[in-house]
Order: C-alpha cells, then structure tokens, then sequence
C-alpha cells in the first residue's frame, strides 16, 4: 500500500474522445509525475507538477495536459484521443528535492477503440 | 538525455537458484539509480535505489544491487529466488534525485519448480 491511489481502475473511450484520469498523492508529497506504459514497455515520463505548475515534460504533444490541486491531487488529460494511447497510465508522488521514496499507484488502464 | 538497456527480456529461474537482472545506464551526471517490481496488474514497488555512498546496496525482499561506474550497470542480484518473485522487473535512471525517471523495457522474471 502506498499511499497513491488513482481513478478510475479501467476505461475504455473511443478515438478522438477526450478522457481525464485522476490521482492523489501520499500524505506530504508536493509533487506528482504521470508516466504512460504502453503493453510490454517500460513507463514513459509524461511530465511532473510542483505547486500546481508543471515542471519538466518529455516527448509528448500538448494534447498531453495535467493540473495539480492545492491539495496536491493530480489530473491527467488527453484531447483528441488516437489508438496509441491505450495504455496503463501511472501517477507518482514524492517531495521533491528529498532522497525520499517516489511511490507509485495502481495506474488506469485506458483502452482506446 | 540519459537512457537504460536492459538487455534480458525474459529470464527463467528454478525456484532456489540463485538470480542477476542486467541493467546498463547512459547519464552524463552522476547517476541515481532504481529497481522496480511490478506484477501482472499491479502498479510500480520500489525494490533499492542508489544515491550516493555504498556501491553494494540493499533492498527488500531480499535483493540487492551493485552500482559499477567504470561499467555504467546496476545489476540485480538475489541468492535465492521464490516463485513469488515472478513478475517484472524495471530497471530506471532518475535526473534530480527521484524525479523523471527514464525506465528500461523491463525484464519478465519466471520462476519454474
């Protein structure tokens, strides 16, 4: 148990759809990473927030969003859904700039028809 | 931009033997280093991390891992694996510490009687 925990477990949309996956952080934590793990691949870095401003990015296109709230729970949104973004979607918190453990939760799997 | 390889997709092991999951890193700081389990529909469990100090470090369940800078690897060692160790095992540089972790493609761990 770590404390993550991510909504909803499963969802299923259709291509062009626009989805938004939900996260709340551990007790304490001031930042939250999403990353995309595509079946059989290691999880991609989607990006980060800290104090609800985002924070780093990787290879991903700006139909890619997220916010974080003053409560430091997280939402992830993806616009103009394509197939290749079925996927198992996880959220992480931890303190940043702490040696601190980053935890992950149970992700959400979207599948994309 | 850093990246890992980890060059086994698949290993098999008879329960009791003993185990080593390859991971090779390319960062051009110094490096800070993890090892992740995931089971079939799980999220990610931090297994150690490295940081800083020991090259030898200790994890849970009974893993540990050496960090070799002259090899740029991290491998993943346990004496004696139990079937309950099959899963997937990701092997993942941090830039910053804990953040925006780059993962390798994982290694699929079975374990046979």
């Amino acid at each position: 148990e770590t404390g993550v925990t991510q909504s909803p477990t499963h969802l299923i949309k259709t291509r062009g759809q626009q989805v938004t996956l939900r996260c709340s952080s551990q007790s304490g934590h001031n930042t939250v990473s999403w990353y995309q793990q595509a079946l059989g691949q290691g999880p991609q870095f989607i990006f980060q927030y800290y104090r609800e401003e985002e924070n780093g990015r990787g290879n991903f296109p700006p139909r890619f969003s997220g916010l974080q709230f003053p409560n430091y729970s997280s939402e992830l949104n993806v616009n103009a859904l394509e197939l290749d973004d079925s996927a198992l979607y996880l959220c992480a918190s931890t303190r940043r700039d702490s040696t601190d453990t980053q935890y992950f939760g149970p992700g959400t799997r979207l599948t994309v028809l | 931009a850093q990246s890992v390889t980890q060059p086994d997709i698949h290993i098999t092991v008879s329960e009791g033997a003993s185990l080593e999951l390859r991971c090779n890193y390319s960062y051009g700081a110094t490096p800070y280093l993890f090892w992740y389990v995931q089971s079939p529909g799980q999220g990610l469990q931090l297994l150690l991390k490295y940081f800083s100090g020991d090259t030898l470090v200790q994890g849970i369940k009974g893993f540990e891992a050496e960090f070799k800078r002259s090899q740029s690897s991290f491998n993943l060692r346990k004496p004696s694996v139990h079937w309950s160790d099959a899963a997937e095992y990701f092997c993942a540089v941090g830039v910053r510490g804990n953040e925006k972790l780059t993962f390798g493609t994982g290694t699929r761990l079975t374990i046979i009687p």
